[in-house]
Order: structure tokens, then sequence, then C-alpha cells
């Protein structure tokens, strides 16, 4: 079975600057996504950013990016110039690519960011 | 237009109580999945449907009735509620070929009394 460690309940950033969160994976998968979703106080799950096992080339989403590191099992989210707005619940999750159609999210137990004016 | 809609939004209810969740999608996707994410705020899936036809189902006790009458619509029935059945219960959906992203409901908080 597959395992998502997050091992920062909470961190917290002043505004405009940068902040990285953590997150490791235990699978023998070579196949997989990884995903990380943010939950503001509003209690909507809202996609950040997706990176494909396969691909080397870490995933970007404007302030958003990725330090993927597979051999490692290390998924960790930078996020630039932060802002009040990203103050949120942020998980981490894993999806094997399996054949079928059994994709299932597992999920971390996530890292409350506090973003400060 | 709501992507991924879920009602009701806030249920509370009295133990031994039969309650349902509603979930529908206007996304044309695949397949449809109930999470819960308990008090702790940690997410575990329930259950999965692709295309009406059932592929997960964790260790749910069997209270739990997932019902999927057509791919765009997944309702979530509970039978006889007990105490540690209060939680947010999230419905989502993705689309199986492709990005395989989830799209989420904004989640049903259900309080048992």
């Amino acid at each position: 079975a597959q395992t998502v460690t997050q091992s920062q309940p909470e961190m917290s950033v002043q505004e405009a600057e940068t902040v990285t969160l953590s997150c490791t994976y235990d699978t023998s998968e070579n196949n997989y996504y990884l995903f990380w979703y943010k939950q503001p106080p509003s209690r909507q799950m809202i996609l950040v950013i997706r990176q494909e096992a396969y691909k080397q080339q870490n995933a970007t989403e404007n302030r958003f990016s990725v330090n993927f590191q597979k051999a490692a099992k290390s998924f960790s989210l930078k996020i630039s110039d932060s802002q009040l707005g990203d103050t949120a619940m942020y998980f981490c999750a894993f999806m094997k690519v399996s054949g079928g159609s059994n994709y299932k999210l597992t999920f971390g137990k996530g890292t409350l960011l506090t973003v400060n004016p | 237009d709501t992507a991924v809609s879920q009602t009701p939004k806030y249920l509370v209810t009295q133990m031994g109580n039969d309650k349902s969740i509603k979930c529908e999608q206007n996304l044309g996707h695949d397949t449809m999945y109930w999470y819960k994410q308990d008090s702790k705020k940690f997410l575990k899936i329930m259950f999965s449907y692709n295309n009406k036809e059932l592929i997960i189902n964790e260790t749910v006790p069997n209270r739990f009735s997932p019902k999927s009458p057509d791919k765009a619509h997944l309702n979530l029935h509970i039978n006889s509620l007990e105490l540690g059945d209060s939680a947010v219960y999230f419905c989502a959906s993705s689309q199986t070929s492709g990005a395989n992203v989830l799209t989420f409901g904004a989640g049903s908080r259900l309080t048992v009394l």
C-alpha cells in the first residue's frame, strides 16, 4: 500500500516570502502521479499542481513549483511571493496508474500554512 | 456553473437516523468518488464508481451504501448513523483517460448528535 507523509503539521511565512512544504511517499510502483491540493477555510479542495512520475522536469504553475526527486521519493512544494490568499491546508497526494480504472488518491495528513501580513 | 455539486452542504441529525447526500457532476467525467475528511482533516477514500460500476470499496461499514444511477450522479446513503460518522464528506469526479485530476465538490458537513 502507498503511504504519503507530510512531516510539517503547521508552517508560517511572511507575505512576499518563499516557503517550501515537504512531502515524501512510499511506493513500489514506477508509474504514478503526484499532486498538491490546497484547502482554504472555505473547505473547497483546489488542485495546485500535478506531476507525472515519468517526467523528470519539475512542474510549475505560476508561483507554485515542485522539487520532484523520484529516487528519494520526495515531492516538495515551493510557493514564491506568498500571498495572504495562500493561507490554507495543503495536501500532498499520490495516485497509482494501474490497469483498468482503479485510480485512487492517497493523501498525506496535510500542512497548515499561514501567510502573515 | 458548478462542476461538482453536493447537497446538502450541512446536515445535522440524531444518532440512529438514516440520511443521504447527493452528488452530481456536469464535467462529463466517467469516474466519481466519495471521500471522508475526519476532524483532524485526514482525507480517505470510501468508494469509487466508473461508468456506474463500483470499482473501489474501501473498508467502510455496510451502513454506508453508494448508488450511481448514471455516470453523472453518485449518492451516498447512510443507515443507523453513529457519532463517529460526523465528518465532512467530499464527492469528486475525474476522467480516467488523460490527466486523472480529481475535481472536488464543496463538501457536506455531517454532524451526528
